[in-house]
């Protein structure tokens, strides 16, 4: 069974990087069907995508936050990691990575999520 | 980007009851529209894909419909381990996008 978790500090400073590492085990990342995403989502709100990687290194950003995103990946640690720049209070969210299927052919579903990882801005 | 709407974005209902959520993309996305449940506390779970295919392991009572911008989304007798959110999210293109959800509970 494949299971994602995520992992970094719950708190962060107003104009620092967000660093947070996606684990997965149960399954290669380096399998070259599967996209490795992240999507957040704050208190009491909806769903936002952030990015994507492929196996190759690959990459597609929210054009939202492209310009403070990078999302890097390691597959000889079968992890993936994403970075956010600048962060203020409105980067406040549960922060999940996700496994997106169709990276080759078929249908392009999440179907596998990390449990999430509450990430506060604050000073 | 594609926008997605959905509605209502609650509804209240009765164990037994049929339960219908509507979702409308801004665009004509064929039939890449899929549909999750997200429990308090939880992440997201996948249950249709494609817009009307049943995730293996999904109760039959959920069910899904439409293609191009409108689709629905059904429960046919509402359960109480259903109280939960419902988003529909598109995967025409990236980037993706997700409704804003509709919460459901029990009367």
């Amino acid at each position: 069974q494949v299971q994602l978790q995520e992992s970094g500090p719950g708190l962060v400073k107003p104009s620092q990087t967000l660093s947070l590492t996606c684990t997965v085990s149960g399954g290669s990342i380096s399998s070259g069907s599967y996209y490795w995403s992240w999507i957040r989502q704050p208190a009491g709100k909806g769903l936002e995508y952030i990015g994507r990687i492929y196996h190759s290194g690959s990459t597609n950003y929210n054009p939202s936050l492209k310009s403070r995103i990078s999302i890097s990946i390691d597959t000889s640690k079968n992890q993936f990691s994403l970075k956010l720049s600048y962060v203020t209070a409105a980067d406040t969210a549960v922060y999940y990575c996700a496994r997106e299927t169709g990276a080759v052919a078929g249908t392009q579903s999440f179907d596998y999520w990390g449990q999430g990882t509450l990430v506060t801005v604050s000073s | 980007d594609i926008q997605m709407t959905q509605s209502p974005s609650s509804l209240s209902a009765s164990v037994g009851d049929r339960v219908t959520i509507t979702c409308q993309a801004s665009q004509d996305i064929s039939n890449y529209l899929n549909w999750y449940q997200q429990k308090p506390g939880k992440a997201p779970k996948l249950l249709i894909y494609d817009a009307s295919n049943l995730e293996t392991g999904v109760p039959s009572r959920f069910s899904g419909s439409g293609s191009g911008t409108d689709f629905t989304f059904t429960i046919s007798s509402l359960q109480p381990e259903d109280i939960a959110t419902y988003y529909c999210q598109q995967f025409d293109n990236v980037p993706r996008t997700f409704g804003p959800g509709t919460k459901v509970d029990i009367k």
